[in-house]
């Protein structure tokens, strides 16, 4: 299955600094690339995403960057709020429609 | 806004016991999946499934397990003999068609199952 790898498992900012999550995938077929912030107890919900056919995309303070050629994506926040803390993860799909997911990152704002 | 639902949203059960988990997918959906996400985990894929047949399943997704779209609306996925191990939240989700792109899955709110 697709291999993806998301790091930091950590982060911790400063309220008002940006926040950057990156993410790898082994699948060169992969074409869409979600985002998912997850608060505790709760399900995923999605945030952004970006299909292949383009590099980047911005919604308010989030953006989604994706190199194709290094199979990376990239998730940032800026002017983080405390209500930004969560888990965050990525995903990609295998096969056409396998997801896998990354192993998480738990952000934490601090006021 | 149309969501998919989960029930029930909280099951608990004994070892060796069936458990059934019902999804109803978002209605015009055509692709529909269960995660697995033991707590502190990752979201972890099992199966997907599209025209009323699995697509795709994944290792965890063993003769233990069994999926069915009994009607129009429901989808269901079945543990025969549950472990303990299989404690974890039980996501179903679903999407549409992405116009030849893999397209935005929408998450129930989850089923966390308990074995005791």
């Amino acid at each position: 299955g697709e291999n993806v790898e998301q790091h930091p498992s950590t982060l911790s900012v400063q309220e008002g600094d940006s926040a950057v999550i990156k993410c790898t995938y082994s699948d060169s077929a992969s074409n869409y690339f979600p985002w998912y912030k997850q608060e505790l107890g709760k399900r995923p919900q999605l945030i952004i995403d970006i299909r292949s056919n383009v590099g980047e995309k911005k919604d308010q303070r989030i953006a989604v960057t994706l190199n194709k050629t290094a199979k990376h994506f990239s998730l940032h926040i800026t002017e983080t709020q405390p209500e930004d803390s969560a888990v965050y993860f990525c995903a990609a799909p295998w096969a056409g429609n396998q997801f896998y997911f990354g192993t998480g990152t738990s952000l934490t704002v601090i006021p | 806004e149309p969501e998919v639902t989960q029930t029930p949203s909280h099951q608990v059960t004994q070892m060796g016991q069936e458990v059934i988990l019902r999804c109803v997918p978002i209605s015009n959906h055509l692709y529909f999946y269960w995660y697995r996400q033991i707590l502190g985990q990752k979201v972890e894929f099992l199966v997907s499934f599209y025209n009323n047949e699995i697509s795709e399943k994944s290792e965890i997704f063993d003769d233990q397990f069994s999926v069915e779209r009994p009607d129009g609306s429901n989808f269901t996925l079945k543990i025969r003999s549950t472990k303990l191990e299989d404690s974890a939240m039980y996501f179903c989700a679903s999407y549409g068609y992405g116009g030849g792109f893999t397209d935005t899955q929408y998450f129930g709110p989850g089923t966390r199952l308990t074995v005791l």
